[in-house]
């Protein structure tokens, strides 16, 4: 099955600096890469995604690339915020067997830190 | 709030024990997805329902199950508990069941096992 790898498991900035969440995917077949954000104690939010026909998507203050030889896909957030600061997960879809089934696998997650 | 609903927000039982965990999709969504969240493993995929039928399954116990009702409610049953049970049940759902149907999750169902 499919293997998400995402580091770091932590990560501190400094308020304005930018960060950066790498993930690595194990199976080739995966073909889409939603980012969620997670803050505490509230339900994961989708907030960027990517497919696997695009190298580079942005949207504001944060961009996703994705290297499909390299199967290896990073979030970017710019000028960080304090509002910024969640467990962020990586995660990638790989169809199934059956119609119209696939599956997300999730990384295991990076908690951010800003620091004002 | 993403339109999610689930119940109970908070469940404790002993081992052994069986419970059931409800989540009702935002109006208009076919699939629900199920979701094990805990501190070790990250976030699990368990299973998906569209209108009413399986479709995926990840890594789901035996011991765990779900339906999806005909007004696209879902329950997952989970019985002969474990303490290692204990953990942050998701739900999402999504208007299809193509791969790129966004997912919005539910609050959460929070069990824990003693």
């Amino acid at each position: 099955g499919e293997n998400v790898e995402q580091h770091p498991s932590t990560l501190s900035v400094q308020e304005g600096d930018s960060a950066v969440i790498k993930c690595t995917y194990s199976d080739s077949a995966s073909n889409y890469f939603p980012w969620y954000k997670q803050e505490l104690g509230k339900r994961p939010q989708l907030i960027i995604d990517i497919r696997s026909n695009v190298g580079e998507k942005k949207d504001q203050r944060i961009a996703v690339t994705l290297n499909k030889t390299a199967k290896h896909f990073s979030l970017h957030i710019t000028e960080t915020q304090p509002e910024d600061s969640a467990v962020y997960f990586c995660a990638a879809s790989i169809p199934l067997s059956g119609a119209g089934s696939y599956q997300l696998t999730f990384g295991k997650g990076t908690k951010l830190s800003v620091i004002p | 709030d993403s339109g999610v609903t689930q119940t109970p927000k908070h469940l404790i039982t002993a081992t052994g024990q069986r419970v059931t965990l409800r989540c009702s999709p935002r109006s208009g969504d076919l699939s629900v997805y199920w979701y094990q969240q805990s501190l070790d493993q990250g976030l699990q995929f368990l299973i998906q329902y569209y209108n009413g039928e399986e479709r995926a399954k990840g890594n789901i116990l035996e011991r765990f199950s779900a339906q999806q009702f005909p007004d696209l409610h879902s329950e997952l049953n989970l019985s002969s508990l474990e303490l290692g049970d204990s953990a942050l049940y998701f739900c999402a759902s999504s208007p299809g069941q193509g791969i790129y149907n966004e997912q919005f999750f539910g609050p959460g169902t929070r069990l824990t096992v003693l």
